[in-house]
């Protein structure tokens, strides 16, 4: 059985770091693609880049190119989003996916990742 | 890079069917076969329930099917069941350079 486990609920202050894992169970970890979705209180959802575990190919959408870092450690099936300075905007629930390729589509989603920003 | 355009609602009564529209552009639905959609309940987690357009992942019901003509692709429920009660967002490939983008999400009411 496919499982992506994510890290628990995060309470941090403005400009903190942080780093949330994922980690993939039940399929091939290095041959295919892990992505990051956000999901802003109350919002739509948006991808925010993916990774291929296999090389560590790493996409970012524009809008979160140079605000997050997306990186995995195959030995131990784990992929991670992480910040270097957090804002109160970055308040939202995250999401890890695992995508059979590069387009985009999610065949399963961790169960979320509740980060809260505040000073 | 916009997001799709999806109404904020639908609605429609048991043993009913419903449609979701998803417009963008050439650049995204209408430039590349990689359409998706996701239904999500409150406080859960997305599913994919549509891929590739028009493919449905093992387990997901006949009922779901999708569609796409030009820069709009469509999700169908057909005999809506009160377990179909949920958002539905789309998505769509944009390329190597713009990546990936949802659509604005369509919340679904059986009545």
């Amino acid at each position: 059985e496919v499982q992506l486990v994510q890290s628990g609920a995060e309470v941090k202050k403005p400009g903190e770091s942080l780093k949330i894992s994922c980690k993939g169970s039940g399929y091939s970890f290095t041959s295919y693609w892990i992505g990051w979705v956000r999901q802003m209180p109350g919002k739509g959802l948006e991808w925010m880049g993916i990774i291929y575990p296999g090389d560590s190919d790493t996409r970012y959408s524009p809008s979160f190119q140079g605000q997050v870092t997306i990186s995995a450690d195959k030995s131990i099936s784990t992929a991670y989003l992480q910040w270097s300075s957090l804002k109160a905007s970055d308040t939202a629930m995250y999401y890890c996916v695992k995508a059979p390729t590069a387009m985009v589509e999610a065949d399963y989603w961790g169960q979320g990742t509740l980060v809260t920003v505040s000073s | 890079q916009s997001a799709l355009t999806q109404p904020p609602s639908a609605s429609g009564s048991p043993g009913q069917s419903v449609t979701i529209s998803c417009t963008g552009t050439s650049s995204d639905v209408g430039g590349y076969n990689y359409v998706s959609w996701y239904q999500q309940h409150p406080g859960k987690a997305p599913k994919l329930m549509i891929y590739e357009v028009s493919k449905r992942p093992s387990g997901v019901p006949d009922r779901f099917s999708g569609s796409k003509s030009g820069n709009t692709a469509s999700l169908t429920v057909s005999g809506l069941q009160a377990e179909d009660e949920a958002d539905y967002y789309c998505s769509s490939y944009a390329g190597s350079n713009n990546f990936g983008v949802f659509g604005t999400g369509t919340k679904v009411t059986v009545l």
